[in-house]
């Protein structure tokens, strides 16, 4: 079975551009997870989708983040304008049903905003 | 909100026992995971606990106290490859949230 993807794995983009990262899910996780790294800090929590619909947002740091889950399937993060803050590893995580059941997380993707 | 305590950094010797300790205050807690991550990669399940105690899985082992706001992962028989940073992972009432993490490094 596969595991959780993510793509790309690396990103270089200049400030003011737009990225978008992917994420495909383990299928029939309804769960997804969307988590950021900074360097030297904690994982931070973003969003969380149940299948489609945006069930916490509160991790959002603002309004160059948008988030989708077209058909509840894979999930895209997009940021637009970077700035040079915004680089981290972008965490998607995934997990079954509607209880405490553990996430499983992709590899990640590297951004770097220069 | 979220507080989550644990060390930054540890050493341990192979074959030796290590516990890390991770102190919360959380809002709604729905029990408390444990996460392995080595350099680079993206983090792996290693226990889930929800009620007090001890759950023992092999050769690592996950305490909860939920009255005092604390846990620990055991790990005992210590290898090189345990070599990697350990995240202590609140969940509250839907999201899990993650402590900086304890770098654990195993020597000779």
């Amino acid at each position: 079975e596969a595991g959780v993807t993510q793509f790309p794995s690396h990103s270089v983009i200049e400030k003011g551009q737009t990225v978008t990262l992917r994420c495909d899910p383990i299928s029939g996780h309804d769960n997804l997870y969307w988590y950021r790294r900074v360097m030297g800090k904690e994982i931070k929590f973003l969003l969380h989708f149940v299948k489609e619909s945006k069930q916490d947002e509160s991790g959002m740091p603002n309004n160059r983040f948008l988030a989708e889950r077209t058909g509840g399937t894979y999930s895209t993060l997009k940021v637009q304008p970077a700035e040079l803050e915004d680089s981290g590893v972008y965490f998607c995580a995934s997990s079954q049903g509607s209880g405490p059941t553990e996430a499983f997380f992709g590899q990640g993707t590297r951004l770097t905003v220069v | 909100g979220q507080n989550i305590d644990q060390p930054t950094e540890m050493t341990a010797t192979e074959g030796a026992i290590v516990q890390i300790n991770c102190t919360y205050q959380t809002s709604g807690f729905n029990g408390l995971f444990w996460y392995q991550q080595h350099a680079g990669e993206a983090p792996t399940f290693l226990s889930y606990n929800v009620l007090d105690g001890l759950e023992e899985k092999g050769r690592f082992s996950s305490f909860l106290s939920r009255s005092k706001g604390y846990s620990y992962l055991l790990l005992k028989e210590l290898q090189m490859k345990d070599s990697a940073s350990y995240l202590c992972a609140p969940r509250g009432y839907q999201k899990v949230t993650f402590g900086t993490g304890t770098k654990l490094q195993v020597i000779p």
